[in-house]
């Protein structure tokens, strides 16, 4: 088995300010994934990284940078935090293919 | 583009089979479905998968699922369900691509599990 662990569980910033999150497997997966949570609805997928150094947009990019250094971590930013984006942020990380997609347990950010 | 339909919230009593219906709609021949179940603390806990070319239902412990893919249809049963399996249940869509599962969400449903 292995975990993936996110950190800060949580956040607080104030508006305009640039906030990183970041997210740390041990499953040693290839490809990891950043998704945002709103109050009582789905994920909508911000980032993933299929390798090392890859980054591929997802539905919900804009505003956000994100970085994969190493196959094991993959962080976000928030690029100048909104007061309407307070969510939850959720990596996860999986081989690709027909394999199960495990998650973190997810940052809260909250925007003062 | 890609869609996943869940009913908003249900109920059951302890000991009592529970079914959770998900619709979707997808144009790819070759796809993945994904249950989850969210706890209180926002954790999201991986429950079982169903691939589009297995005919066979899956099973893994007290969760099975009927996928019924000529109606793009799948449901998720939980059997001889329990107060502690009162949570969100996420139903999600994966597209495959190489290397990569980019996962479409349903919007959950709330199951609450009465002693």
């Amino acid at each position: 088995g292995g975990i993936i662990t996110q950190t800060p569980k949580f956040l607080i910033g104030q508006e305009g300010q640039k906030l990183t999150l970041k997210c740390q497997q041990n499953f040693n997966h290839d490809t990891m994934y950043w998704y945002r949570q709103d109050s009582g609805k789905g994920l909508r997928l911000i980032y993933y990284s299929i390798t090392e150094n890859d980054l591929q947009k997802g539905d919900l990019s804009e505003g956000y940078d994100a970085s994969r250094e190493k196959k094991s971590s993959f962080s976000l930013t928030v690029t100048s935090a909104q007061k309407n984006e307070m969510a939850v942020f959720l990596c996860a990380s999986s081989m690709g293919g027909y394999t199960e997609v495990f998650f973190g347990k997810g940052t809260r950010l909250t925007v003062v | 583009a890609q869609r996943v339909t869940q009913v908003q919230s249900t109920g059951s009593s302890q000991w009592g089979e529970v079914t959770l219906d998900c619709s979707y709609e997808t144009s790819e021949y070759s796809y993945l479905i994904l249950w989850y179940r969210q706890l209180f603390s926002g954790e999201m806990v991986f429950l079982i998968y169903q691939p589009s070319f297995d005919t066979q239902n899956q099973r893994s412990g007290h969760y099975s699922v009927v996928f019924q893919k000529s109606f793009k249809s799948i449901s998720l049963v939980i059997s001889a369900s329990q107060p502690e399996d009162s949570g969100t249940y996420f139903c999600a869509l994966s597209e495959l691509g190489s290397g990569y599962n980019k996962l479409t969400f349903g919007k959950g449903t709330v199951l609450l599990v009465s002693p």
